[in-house]
Order: C-alpha cells, then structure tokens, then sequence
C-alpha cells in the first residue's frame, strides 16, 4: 500500500491567490482527517470526515478555508484568499472504522505550504 | 480530553532504553493513552496505546501507573531513527470520530 498520499509536497504561493491542497488515503479507509502544524501553535486538527461527510470542522480557522470529500478516495483542502499567516505544513491522515472505535490514524507525508 | 504534561526533551544513549513519562493525572474511567511519534520532516506515527494494563508491540512497551496519573513509554533499545518528537495523548474510549489533540510532546534526541 502506498499509504497516505499528499499534493503536492511544497507549494509557494502569494498572499491573496487559492491554495488547493490535495490528499488520497489509504484504500478502505472510511475517516480523513487534516491537520496543520506550526511552530507557534503545533498540530492542531482542522476538519474530520466520516463515510465522505465532515463531522466536525470546529477546528477550521476561518471562512477562508474549506475542506471536501467528494469520494472515498480524494479529499481537498482549499485556502481562498491565502495570507502569510496560513503559512504551515498540512497534514492529511486516514484511518478504518466507525465512531468509537480505537484505530490507529496514518499521516501522509504533509505539504509544506509558504505564502509570501 | 484529559491534558497531558511530558518533559519538552530528553536525551537517550543509542543502545540504551529511551524511558519517556507522561503525567495525566486528570485522566478518567473511560478515557486511553495513546503514544504518537514525529521523525523530522514526517507525518506523525502511531506507536502504541492501553487503558490500564500494560502493553507492548514491537515498538515499544507502555506502562500505567495502577491509579492511571500517569505512564511511561519504554523504546527498549533505542537507536539514532528514534530520534522524534514523542506526543502522549489521552482520548476517550467513545470519541466519535477517533480525534487525536496533540501537545507540545517530547523531543527525544539519541545519540552515538
């Protein structure tokens, strides 16, 4: 298995373009989650999906961003306008089960995101 | 979720057994310890969790206090790939949706 996949690994951007920040996980895996990490404040989650539905998105900073899960193989997360401050790495992590139940979450690789 | 308190760094001896404690004195009837670790530049990845028993995998072994405050993440012989960030995390056993909320963690250096 190729494990959780990330796109792309770096991306450089300018304060006000989209970001578009793409991940595939693991095959049969039914929960994704994205997460963000920085220095200042360390790996924080953003949104999980369950069965392609987000669950809970409490952790997303602001409008500007949105997360989707068309299918069970691709989720997106999308920074619209990007600012300097949404400079991290993002983290994509899958894992198989349902609510309750205590099942290891495997993380991609990241993408390092620079907004200048 | 119960807070967890870890040591912000340790060093290990390669060779030697990495022994890295978590205090979570809060922790409740319901709730697990689960150890995640991130190698530089990498996602993290899970090690290891228990409820009060101990527990051990190829890993590495866990082991709980018997009032549950607190436990200690044992890497038996630690080599310079084990040096990572060690995040100890406490989560309850109905958590919809398998959440994890990382902390600071330990960084665990190993040296020659």
């Amino acid at each position: 298995d190729a494990g959780v996949i990330q796109s792309p690994r770096h991306e450089v951007t300018e304060m006000g373009q989209e970001v578009t920040l793409r991940c595939k996980p693991i095959s049969g895996h039914n929960s994704l989650f994205w997460y963000r990490q920085t220095m200042m404040r360390g790996l924080e989650l953003l949104i999980y999906f369950n069965n392609n539905v987000p669950i809970d998105d409490s952790g997303m900073p602001e409008d500007r961003f949105s997360a989707k899960m068309p299918n069970a193989s691709f989720s997106t997360l999308k920074i619209q306008p990007s600012e300097p401050r949404d400079s991290a790495v993002y983290f994509c992590a899958s894992s198989f089960g349902g609510l309750a139940v205590h099942n290891e979450q495997f993380f991609g690789p990241g993408t390092r995101l620079t907004v200048l | 979720d119960a807070k967890t308190t870890q040591p912000t760094s340790m060093d290990c001896a390669e060779g030697r057994a990495a022994n890295l404690p978590c205090n979570h004195s809060t922790i409740s009837g319901n709730e697990y310890v689960y150890w995640y670790r991130q190698i530089h530049s990498q996602g993290p990845q899970y090690i290891i969790h228990g409820l009060k028993n101990n527990e051990t995998n190829e890993m590495a072994s866990l082991i709980i206090t018997e009032d549950r405050k607190s436990s200690t993440l044992i890497l038996p012989h630690a080599t310079l790939r084990d040096t990572a960030v060690y995040y100890c995390i406490v989560r309850p056993r109905n958590n919809a949706g398998n959440m994890l909320t990382f902390g600071g963690g330990t960084r665990l250096m190993v040296k020659p």
